[in-house]
């Protein structure tokens, strides 16, 4: 079984650019979700998709972040425009149960530098 | 506010020696919480979960534990393979998202 993949595995833009993370999850899982690890800090929430739709988005953290899924497949997210503090490790997980115990496989990451 | 808060924050350990790692929760009303494994470079990957005070669960050389406040990840006769990072993560009722804390970075000498 193919695992969770993640596009690019690093990117570096300038502040004021526009950066698009795309995720695939494990085929058969309606369950996707995002998480963000900033320097030093913990890994967070983001946002939660079920098939195409957003479940819950409460850990977004601004307007400049969209996230979507096509046909309730792959998904992407974009930073526009991307600020210094956007710097960190992208997450992506998918799980094929509706509810977070069941265990999330994550990928390995998007490492976001914002100079 | 939900928090977790695991120690120590980095371990160095001799082949063979055994120790835990702890997890401290506040958690309004705890639905289940879990254990990750984290290499460099790569996502975490699951190990436990676990839902009431009193649960153990075992995988190899790994147990973990729960009380009502804290977990402990109790590690025997360790090898250099198992030197990664170790997340511990709560999750409150309903379906609400999982809170990391930041990890115990743990690494196995030969």
């Amino acid at each position: 079984e193919a695992g969770v993949t993640q596009f690019p595995s690093h990117s570096v833009i300038e502040k004021g650019q526009t950066v698009t993370l795309r995720c695939d999850p494990i085929s058969g899982h309606d369950n996707l979700y995002w998480y963000r690890r900033v320097m030093g800090k913990e890994i967070k929430f983001l946002l939660h998709f079920v098939k195409e739709s957003k479940q819950d988005e409460s850990g977004m953290p601004n307007n400049r972040f969209l996230a979507e899924r096509t046909g309730g497949t792959y998904s992407t997210l974009k930073v526009q425009p991307a600020e210094l503090e956007d710097s960190g490790v992208y997450f992506c997980a998918s799980s094929q149960e509706g509810w977070f115990g069941s265990p999330l496989h994550f990928g390995n990451g998007t490492r976001l530098t914002v100079t | 506010e939900d928090q977790v808060t695991q120690s120590p924050e980095a371990l160095r350990l001799q082949e063979g020696e055994s120790s835990s790692l702890n997890c401290s929760y506040t958690v309004s009303g705890l639905r289940g919480l879990f254990w990750y494994r984290q290499d460099p470079g790569k996502g975490p990957e699951f190990l436990f979960t676990l839902y009431s005070a009193g649960e153990e669960k075992e995988k190899e050389r790994l147990k973990a534990t729960l009380t009502k406040k804290e977990s402990f990840l109790h590690i025997t006769a360790p090898k250099p393979e198992d030197s990664a990072t170790y997340l511990c993560a709560v999750q409150r009722p309903g379906n609400t998202p999982l809170v990391f804390g930041k990890g115990t970075r743990l690494s196995v000498i030969a």
